[in-house]
């Protein structure tokens, strides 16, 4: 079945830089890969998604890119502010049927 | 637009008990589907629920079961409880099986005891 690995587990960044997160997918049959923030005490959020038909996805200071040959996607958020402080978590599916998380990654923005 | 909602919020049992968790979907969603994440975790797939169908189980024991009403809410259900199963379950909706995104609602907290 699906595997997804995501690094770093914690990732701390002075507010304005930017922040990566990686993941990688073990299934070549997923299509669908969302990115996930999680609050203390909520719910995942949805933040941005990439189906594999697109190899980048842009939304204000977030992007998310796919490269399907080696099985690999990115999140990249500019200019972070406070708030950005958070889980995040990457996922894959197959046609949204079943969503295969990474463990999370804990972003620290830095004042 | 109301969210997902999920029912209770917190949850304290102890081990050998049942319990039963409520799930109600966005408006217009007609599938549910069923996640546990334990603390520091990614959420793990239970159930999927389409149109009242079990569309899709995860690697979890007889003991989890779940049910969609005519209304498209769900309930999830977990019999003989173990310490193992404190965790915060996840209900997701979902407007159709596939081709769209899942929403997750607030999640109850299950402390087993």
């Amino acid at each position: 079945g699906e595997n997804v690995e995501q690094h770093p587990s914690t990732l701390s960044v002075q507010e304005g830089d930017s922040a990566v997160i990686k993941c990688t997918y073990s299934d070549s049959a997923s299509n669908y890969f969302p990115w996930y923030k999680q609050e203390l005490g909520k719910g995942p959020q949805l933040i941005i998604d990439i189906r594999s038909n697109v190899g980048e996805k842009k939304d204000q200071r977030i992007a998310v890119t796919l490269n399907k040959t080696a099985k690999h996607f990115s999140l990249h958020i500019t200019e972070t502010q406070p708030e950005d402080s958070a889980v995040y978590f990457c996922a894959a599916s197959i046609e949204d049927d079943k969503i295969i998380f990474g463990k999370g990654t804990r972003l620290h923005i830095l004042p | 637009d109301a969210g997902v909602t999920q029912s209770p919020t917190h949850l304290i049992k102890t081990r050998g008990q049942h319990v039963t968790l409520r799930c109600s979907p966005i408006s217009g969603h007609k599938s549910v589907s069923w996640y546990q994440q334990v603390l520091g975790q990614g959420p793990q797939f239970i159930f999927q629920y389409y149109e009242k169908e079990e569309r899709g189980r995860g690697n979890f024991p007889d003991r989890f079961s779940a049910r969609q009403f005519p209304n498209y809410s769900s309930e999830l259900n977990v019999n003989a409880l173990l310490l193992g199963d404190s965790a915060l379950y996840l209900c997701a909706s979902m407007r159709t099986r596939s081709t769209d995104t899942q929403y997750f609602g607030p999640g109850t907290r299950l402390t087993v005891l």
